[in-house]
């Protein structure tokens, strides 16, 4: 266990669909990273969260929103759901805002039907 | 071109054996590198950073960074079954998160005993 847990593990939902993914980060840890993996892809940043403020955006589509709690945990969004956006979904925390040494949860798995 | 390549491998060798694992990338303004090692169903775990050009040791790990070559490495002596796994690196201009990591598709390495 890598003391950051994502819910849920696993998501099947329709196009065209709303989903919400939750990550509650290491204790201590006030950063929180979203990362998208597909097969195509691999492993693309989406957006960091330090103490509750956006600090960092990548290749977040408009239709994703996250944001970062008073209790530091942070929920990634993602509407208007397609087919390609079908991946595994991780989130990361790291005690400060430096973007190396991150510990990953294990994901939430969306599938998009 | 992607800003980093790396083999996909399938990369299958005997236990006991000496593993290299390499990525190339294009922005010379990476200055940190990491390699992390991703178990089928779970997040990625982090392995190894360095910053800037060097070698760097860790028990059975010893990784390289060749800025002048745009050229990274990971090693991983007297291999064990239990190495196997797919191998990411990752690398970032600065170490503030303003720009996230950018990882390669990763390696699947198998170690057959």
């Amino acid at each position: 266990d890598s003391g950051v847990t994502q819910t849920p593990k696993h998501l099947i939902t329709a196009t065209g669909q709303r989903v919400t993914l939750r990550c509650s980060p290491r204790s201590g840890d006030l950063s929180v990273y979203w990362y998208q993996q597909s097969l195509d892809q691999g492993l693309q940043f989406l957006i960091q969260y330090y103490n509750g403020e956006e600090r960092a955006k990548g290749n977040i589509l408009e239709r994703f929103s996250a944001q970062q709690f008073p209790d530091l945990h942070s929920e990634l969004n993602l509407s208007s759901l397609e087919l390609g956006d079908s991946a595994l979904y991780f989130c990361a925390s790291t005690l400060g805002t430096v973007n190396y040494g991150y510990t990953f949860g294990s994901g939430t798995r969306l599938t998009v039907v | 071109q992607k800003e980093v390549e790396q083999d996909p491998g399938p990369l299958s060798v005997p236990e006991g054996a000496i593993v290299s694992l390499n990525c190339t990338y294009s922005n010379s303004a990476f200055q940190y590198f990491m390699w992390y090692r991703q178990y089928s169903r779970k997040g990625p775990e982090l392995l190894m950073y360095t910053y800037s050009s060097g070698n760097k040791e860790d028990g059975r790990f010893t990784a390289q960074v060749d800025k002048s070559s745009k050229y990274i490495s990971l090693f991983i002596r007297d291999s064990q079954p239990s190495d196997s796994a797919t191998y990411l690196c990752a690398m970032s201009a600065g170490g503030g998160g303003a720009d996230g990591l950018t990882f390669g598709k990763g390696t699947h390495l198998i170690i057959q005993p």
